[in-house]
């Protein structure tokens, strides 16, 4: 699989959505892919925000939902908060290979 | 809870060998696999390999093949990753997390910071 693109950096305000994108090529997120997101304090290890597209883990806040069209996967959080300030990757692997791949990842900033 | 608990910091010269361990608690191990994950100082998240805790089949990065051993001891629920010939580049967080096919990478380890430097 090629690298996934994610854009380097997003910003928002509080209370507001924002989206970051994960676009790969039809041979990988526009196939059947299990793609997922993970979030990254500073400092911390990284949390399963999203898995299989759209599936959130039991004590994930529902303001954060994910997506998929054509090949590129998306993460979406709404409500914007402080604390959402952090770092985000999305993932993807196939059953079949069992490679995993990561996308460069996005620097959220609230303002 | 599940968890899993990995070895603390090392410091290795160039060449040398670090091996990290990771300790599952809280589920039944064989269950699912482990996959190791590295972060380079200020850079992003790098896959290395993935062991089945059930039969001990791996897989590894491209990048690493014939440096890198993941294994298990299923009799005390920890995962090992070793990796030899270490260079500078390899100096990094490395960190361990419970691998399913539909849940994905869903627990993961505190990371263990290893350094080489001469």
């Amino acid at each position: 699989q090629s690298a996934l693109t994610q854009p380097a950096s997003v910003s928002g305000s509080p209370g507001q959505s924002i989206t970051i994108s994960c676009t790969g090529t039809s041979s990988d997120v526009g196939g059947y892919y299990y793609v997922s997101w993970f979030q990254q304090h500073p400092g911390k290890a990284p949390k399963l925000l999203i898995y299989d597209i759209s599936n959130r883990p039991s004590g994930v806040s529902n303001r954060f939902s994910g997506s998929k069209s054509g090949n590129t996967a998306s993460l979406t959080i709404s409500g914007l908060q402080a604390e959402d300030e952090a770092d985000y990757y999305c993932s993807l692997y196939t059953s079949s290979s069992t490679i995993v791949v990561f996308g460069g990842g996005t620097k959220l900033t609230v303002l | 809870q599940v968890q899993l608990v990995q070895s603390g910091a090392e410091v290795k010269k160039p060449g040398a060998s670090v091996k990290v361990s990771c300790k599952a608690s809280g589920y039944t191990f064989t269950r699912y696999d482990i996959s190791w994950v590295r972060q380079a100082p200020g850079q992003g998240l790098e896959w290395m390999g993935w062991i089945s805790a059930y039969n001990g089949n791996t897989n590894y990065a491209q990048k690493l093949q014939g440096r890198v051993t993941m294994t298990t001891d299923t009799t005390t629920s920890t995962a090992y990753m070793e990796v030899r010939s270490l260079r500078s580049d390899d100096t990094a967080v490395y960190y361990c997390v419970r691998f399913s096919f539909y849940y994905g990478m869903d627990v993961w380890g505190q990371g263990t910071t290893v350094t080489v430097s001469s």
